[in-house]
This record gives structure tokens, sequence and C-alpha cells, in this order.
């Protein structure tokens, strides 16, 4: 089944505690990116790739980190999580761009206390 | 930065009626995409129109886009209950590679 798996889907953390959220898509799609939602803001870029070992950021970038070592992987970083950076977290991949229908994960609920 | 702003905020309709909702934008685009999202899950693309067309139609959806007033249009005839759920657009301005969402649209269906 063509899916976009995103772990762990809860997660409680302490202020400056190091984690990642994984991202994996077995579609051979090119275009990656990760996405934090609150609250009636909607949906915010934090970081996009649109191949291996090219990756930019997106509108709301500072405080997290990403790297893309294999095409079907695009794991989140947060390297000192503050408690403004509990949101809900979306990855999502696309076959060649932006341009094109993304497929997003389940999500990831963030608490950091 | 939000490229699109939809309109109204939120949306209550009987089941079996029309639901509309808006979507603006701010700078030229190359197309437009519609998502739907239920209560806190991910989201599920709906319909992508590009900029040189003027209307699509996938299933009960309708989608109008006009590029001379940076403006989209969702429509939903014979909403069912089913169809409650957050809906958002999403454009890509010409020359950028992100995808950018508005703040949504919440639909709820009342039966």
């Amino acid at each position: 089944e063509a899916q976009v798996t995103q772990n762990p889907r809860y997660l409680i953390t302490v202020t400056g505690k190091k984690l990642t959220v994984t991202c994996s898509q077995n579609m051979n799609h090119e275009y990656m990116s990760w996405y934090r939602q609150d609250p009636g803001l909607g949906l915010r870029q934090i970081y996009y790739s649109m191949n291996v070992e090219v990756t930019d950021k997106g509108d709301v970038p500072e405080g997290y980190k990403v790297s893309r070592k294999e095409k079907r992987n695009f794991p989140l970083i947060l390297e000192s999580p503050s408690p403004n950076q509990t949101s809900l977290y979306f990855c999502a991949s696309s076959l060649y761009s932006a341009n094109t229908e993304a497929f997003f994960g389940q999500g990831t609920r963030l608490t950091v206390v | 930065s939000q490229q699109g702003e939809e309109d109204p905020q939120a949306l209550s309709i009987q089941e079996g009626e029309n639901a509309t909702m808006n979507c603006s934008y701010k700078t030229s685009i190359n197309n437009l995409q519609w998502y739907r999202q239920n209560s806190g899950r991910g989201l599920v693309h709906l319909i992508l129109i590009r900029s040189n067309e003027r209307e699509k139609h996938s299933g009960r959806l309708r989608v109008t886009l006009d590029t001379s007033k940076k403006s989209s249009s969702l429509l939903i005839t014979a909403s069912r209950a089913a169809d409650t759920a957050s809906y958002f657009c999403a454009t890509v301005a010409r020359d950028d590679y992100k995808l950018s969402f508005g703040a949504g649209t919440t639909v709820t269906v009342r039966a």
C-alpha cells in the first residue's frame, strides 16, 4: 500500500532533550516536506527536500533540522526542543515537486514540557 | 508566509445541501490544490487545478479558479455527514518550491 509513515504518533518530551521524528515513504517520490499545524494557523512548511542530499528551508525552519540521505526517508530533528514547538507535525511526499499531489502521513502530536 | 486564505472559517449545513468555500491567494501560481483533513488526521488530496484551467470536477466536487482575482472556490454538492472535515487550499507560487496552505474552512454537515 502506498503510504507515508511517521513515527512516533504521539510524543511528550522535556525541554532540551533531543528528539527525532521519522518519516518514510514507499512511493519513490522525489519531493518530501515537513509541516507543523497549529490552531488557526493552518499548515506551515518547516523544511522540504527536492531529492537526496538536497534540502531547503520552508517558512518556519528555526529550531529544526532535517536530512535526506536516502530517497525514502526524511527525518525531522529537534536538537533542543522548546515548549513553542508543541504542535502537530506532518510529513508529506510528492512525486516530483510541490506542484504535484502531496501524500501525507498520519501526523505526530508533540508536546514539549 | 501563508499564501492562501479560506473563507468562511467555519460552515454548518444540513445533509443534502451544498457547501461552498473560497480561497484567495497573493501571488501568481502554477496550480492550486484542495485538501481535506478529518479531525487531527493527515490531509488527503482532493483536486488540483492548473493556472490555465478555470473549472474542474471530481465526483461531487467542483473547483473554480479565477487567476485575475487570485481566488478559487470549492463546491461540495449534496453534502453527507462524511464530508464533515476541514478543507484547505494550497498553492505554489511561480518560481518557488514551497506548498503554502491557508488556515482552512471547517465544515460541519448536520444529519
